[in-house]
């Protein structure tokens, strides 16, 4: 899992409700992703950020909102208006986004969401 | 829908045997990349290949890509128990895009 965490490991929420997952790293990575997963799925790309103040949406962004105030830190808040939130979620960051194609993802231990 | 597809989705082996799981995608790539996650856990970064490299090796691993197939495949040799895990493969597709994109998966099970 290297040198990301995420927050809490399980997170239960009413529905109506927003949560914010927390994601930080101290990879000194430029780019950071959410990854959303759905049981026996692969990851589908929910936001990513390749530098401080800007993010991109994904493949799946509605219902979800990011903020990248810090280098180290990407959090991700899930909103009611995420219809199927319960899924595992994960982050990653990866050293440099522009021209670093060849670049490794590290993820981190992830966060299992799951709507009451 | 997803670049990614890895074949078979489920695989079991003996230990010791050799166990290869196979992925094909859709696009062009600048490279392609195998993953492995164990059991509701984040995923490690196993091997990538550019697309304009055939064959790679690292360890017991051997990765082949094939891009007129536009399909992958990792070999794993001599099989542990502990190589029980998901395995998945990831693209980056050319262009503009420095997203990966991944794959299902191939659930592989190793019997001691």
């Amino acid at each position: 899992d290297g040198g990301i965490t995420q927050s809490p490991k399980y997170l239960f929420r009413k529905e109506g409700q927003n949560v914010t997952l927390s994601c930080e790293q101290n990879l000194n990575h430029d780019a950071m992703y959410w990854y959303r997963q759905d049981p026996g799925q692969g990851l589908r790309l929910i936001y990513y950020s390749q530098i401080v103040n800007d993010f991109q949406k994904g493949d799946i962004a509605e219902g979800y909102s990011v903020s990248r105030e810090k280098k180290e830190s990407f959090p991700l808040t899930v909103t009611s208006a995420q219809k199927n939130p319960t899924a595992f979620y994960l982050c990653a960051s990866s050293i440099e986004a522009s021209g670093g194609i060849d670049n490794e993802q590290f993820f981190g231990p992830g966060t299992r969401l799951t709507v009451l | 829908s997803q670049q990614g597809e890895e074949d078979p989705q489920a695989l079991s082996i003996q230990e010791g045997e050799n166990a290869t799981m196979n992925c094909s995608y859709k696009t062009s790539i600048n490279n392609l990349q195998w993953y492995r996650q164990n059991s509701g856990r984040g995923l490690v970064h196993l091997i990538l290949i550019r697309s304009n490299e055939r064959e790679k090796h690292s360890g017991r691993l051997r990765v082949t890509l094939d891009t007129s197939k536009k399909s992958s495949s990792l070999l794993i040799t001599a099989s542990r128990a502990a190589d029980t895990a998901s395995y998945f493969c990831a693209v980056i597709s050319s262009g503009s895009a420095r997203q990966l994109t991944f794959g299902s998966g191939t659930q592989l099970t190793v019997l001691p």
